[in-house]
């Protein structure tokens, strides 16, 4: 089956910068994507990586390496709206119609404090 | 923008109801998908549908059976509500073969008593 280890919590200040890993095992592998949902809102996407390498955007970067079934996503100049949680996704196995879907992690808490 | 619009932000239903949960999304989407998000088990795929009258069950199915009889409209049903089934359920839609990319509804948080 499919699994993803993330922590379900991290701490940091403002300014500062974190880094949310994410660890896989997948039957299959096609790219792993980040979504950031703030509390009592709905999630949405952030990044996508599907060949090893860093993917930046603005005040966020996303890592993945294929070899070692592992990513992160590096939040930059962190800023107290940057509270949130936020989950890998693998988009992984391929459905019997030859759709795939995602699976997620459990979601990792970022607590930004001033 | 993407709009996701969900029937109800909030429901509360008794045991053994029927439950009818709307999804719409306005973008002309192939792609709908229903999740359950429960505390410490992230997002769960219950079912997703890929064209009008295509379905696939996700990894949780059980309890739960879905509708689309129109491309911009997926249903889900709860046919008898189980306390078990007390959870946030969010809808998702994405463009194409493109999956990884998904853009969510705020979500139906459902209570069964």
């Amino acid at each position: 089956g499919q699994s993803l280890e993330q922590p379900s919590e991290v701490t940091a200040v403002e300014g500062a910068i974190v880094q949310i890993n994410c660890t896989y095992q997948t039957s299959g592998f096609y790219g792993l994507s980040w979504y950031q949902q703030h509390d009592g809102g709905a999630p949405t996407f952030l990044s996508y990586n599907a060949l090893d390498g860093l993917e930046e955007t603005g005040r966020f970067s996303s890592f993945l390496s294929r070899s070692d079934s592992y990513g992160y996503l590096l939040l930059q100049e962190l800023q107290m709206k940057d509270s949130a949680s936020y989950f890998c996704a693998v988009r992984d196995k391929s459905t019997e119609s030859g759709y795939s879907t995602l699976t997620f992690g459990k979601g990792t808490m970022l607590l930004v404090s001033p | 923008d993407v709009k996701v619009t969900q029937s109800s932000r909030y429901l509360v239903k008794r045991t053994g109801e029927k439950v009818f949960l709307e999804c719409v999304q306005d973008m002309d989407h192939e792609n709908m998908f229903w999740y359950r998000q429960d505390p410490g088990l992230g997002l769960r795929l219950i079912y997703f549908s890929y064209d009008v009258k295509m379905k696939e069950k996700g990894d949780i199915p059980e309890g739960y059976s879905v509708s689309r009889e129109k491309k911009e409209r997926f249903s889900l049903i709860l046919e008898s509500t189980s306390t078990n089934q007390t959870s946030m359920y969010l809808c998702a839609s994405s463009p194409g073969r493109i999956y990884n990319e998904q853009f969510f509804g705020p979500g139906t948080r459902l209570t069964v008593l």
